[in-house]
């Protein structure tokens, strides 16, 4: 399967502990995606990467959020000291940019967060 | 801010009954995607429209962009219990966050055998 990986799938954490996310695209992909899911909503924007460049991180919420794409490949979301209101489902996208007449971005399955 | 508004949020229905789910909002996109989503999973996208009036179908699903790119719609005969899910509409952003997707809160069907 060559879609959009993400790991874990699962994370449970204690409050005030930091957690990271794993994302690897589909590998011809230069544009990477984050965004989160919480119950009942459609998902919301957090950044995204060109290639290793972070073109848009002004919507991460707060400076406990960042997000890296060290090679332009695979890309990390680090929460440090969690809050319960970061419980949340994580999600991934990766897309080729833009292409006529949309860009098409594939999700991967998601990492759900549960912070105690 | 553009805002998409999804109806209904909730659907229930029977196994072979028809059903539309609304997409709406008060700016125009270049094009409107839609997808849709099962418990624990990533959205999947079905289909993008990109011009005003544009219908596709989709086997059983039949979708549909408004004449002024404002809105659209997903219209589903003879539902099956496979088509249960979280249906998800989606624009581009070409506000200070070019490419990324916005997207409305879902609509969140439930077929009954």
């Amino acid at each position: 399967d060559t879609g959009v990986s993400q790991n874990p799938r699962h994370k449970i954490t204690k409050r005030g502990q930091n957690v990271t996310f794993r994302c690897d695209p589909i590998s011809e992909h230069n544009r990477l995606y984050w965004y989160r899911q919480t119950l009942g909503q459609g998902p919301e924007f957090l950044t995204y990467f060109q290639n290793e460049a972070q073109l848009e991180k002004s919507r991460l919420l707060s400076d406990r959020f960042s997000a890296e794409r060290p090679k332009g490949s695979f890309s990390t979301l680090e929460i440090q000291r969690t809050e319960q209101g970061d419980s949340a489902m994580y999600l991934c996208a990766s897309s080729l940019g833009p292409i006529e007449p949309a860009e098409t971005q594939y999700f991967g399955p998601g990492t759900r967060l549960l912070v105690l | 801010t553009q805002l998409l508004e999804q109806s209904p949020q909730f659907l229930s229905i029977q196994e072979g009954e028809n059903l539309t789910v609304y997409c709406n909002s008060s700016s125009v996109f270049s094009s409107l995607q839609w997808y849709r989503q099962e418990p624990g999973e990533g959205p999947v996208l079905l289909v993008t429209v990109v011009t005003g009036g544009e219908v596709k179908k989709l086997k059983r699903l039949t979708f549909q962009f408004g004449d002024a790119r404002k809105d659209s719609s997903l219209h589903i005969t003879a539902a099956q219990p496979g088509d249960t899910g979280l249906y998800l509409c989606a624009a581009m952003n070409y506000g200070g966050s070019q490419g990324n997707l916005i997207f409305g809160k879902g609509t969140k069907l439930s077929v009954k055998p």
